[in-house]
């Protein structure tokens, strides 16, 4: 069964820094296109990025265009996500995703993302 | 930017069939999803490509498309089925989730 475990969350001031990583195991990572998707504390879902197969395209939202960065180490199995900038309405948990055929079929359980001072 | 809506809540009676919808500009031009969330878990594809069950979803639980609405719906409701539910749908090469419909069994 498809493994997605996610990390690097944690508690940071406004306009710092964060790094989140999701691990992937149990298929062909290299194969797949995989996203990031938020909730804030009691919201819904807000899709965050995504990126590729390859790592040759990835998209954002105008919400977290410029601040963040997906990125992919397949040699790794690692989805990573670079958190610039970060404003308090970032604050959520943030998950991963594998897609498949138009649809985000396995998440990872989230890691925490608290934006405050 | 694409919006999808979907009502805030829906109530059902345990062995009824419950409907969400999901409207959006000529959404049945495009593939719809599905997801359930129920409190403190991840989020939980039930349907792909509009009507399609990933393996594991019960058979109560079915999709349909066509025109600006996407339809979930969970025939012969379960209390285990209360939870909230997301429409999905791409916009070109990005994704958008609609605002969620919390379900309540009672």
């Amino acid at each position: 069964q498809v493994q997605l475990v996610e990390s690097g969350g944690g508690v940071v001031q406004p306009g710092g820094s964060l790094r989140l990583s999701c691990a992937a195991s149990r298929f062909t990572f290299s194969n797949y296109a995989m996203h990031w998707v938020r909730q804030a504390p009691g919201k819904g879902l807000e899709w965050v990025s995504s990126i590729r197969y390859d790592g040759n395209n990835k998209y954002y939202p105008e919400s977290v265009q410029g601040r963040f960065t997906i990125s992919r180490d397949n040699s790794k199995n690692t989805l990573y996500l670079q958190m610039n900038s970060l404003r308090p309405e970032d604050t959520a948990m943030y998950y991963c995703a594998k897609e498949t055929g138009f649809g985000l079929f396995d998440w990872g359980q989230g890691t925490l993302v608290t934006v405050s001072s | 930017s694409y919006i999808l809506t979907q009502p805030p809540s829906v109530s059902v009676s345990p062995g009824q069939a419950a409907s969400i919808t999901c409207s959006g500009d000529k959404l049945g031009d495009r593939y719809a999803c599905w997801y359930q969330q129920k409190p403190g878990q991840s989020p939980v594809l039930v349907i792909y490509q509009d009507t399609k069950r990933p393996s594991g979803i019960p058979e109560r639980f079915s999709g349909s498309n066509s025109g600006n609405t996407a339809t979930l719906t969970i025939s012969g409701t379960q209390a285990m089925d209360e939870a909230d539910y997301y429409c999905q749908a791409w916009d070109s090469t990005t994704v958008v989730f609609g605002g969620g419909t919390k379900l309540t069994v009672l």
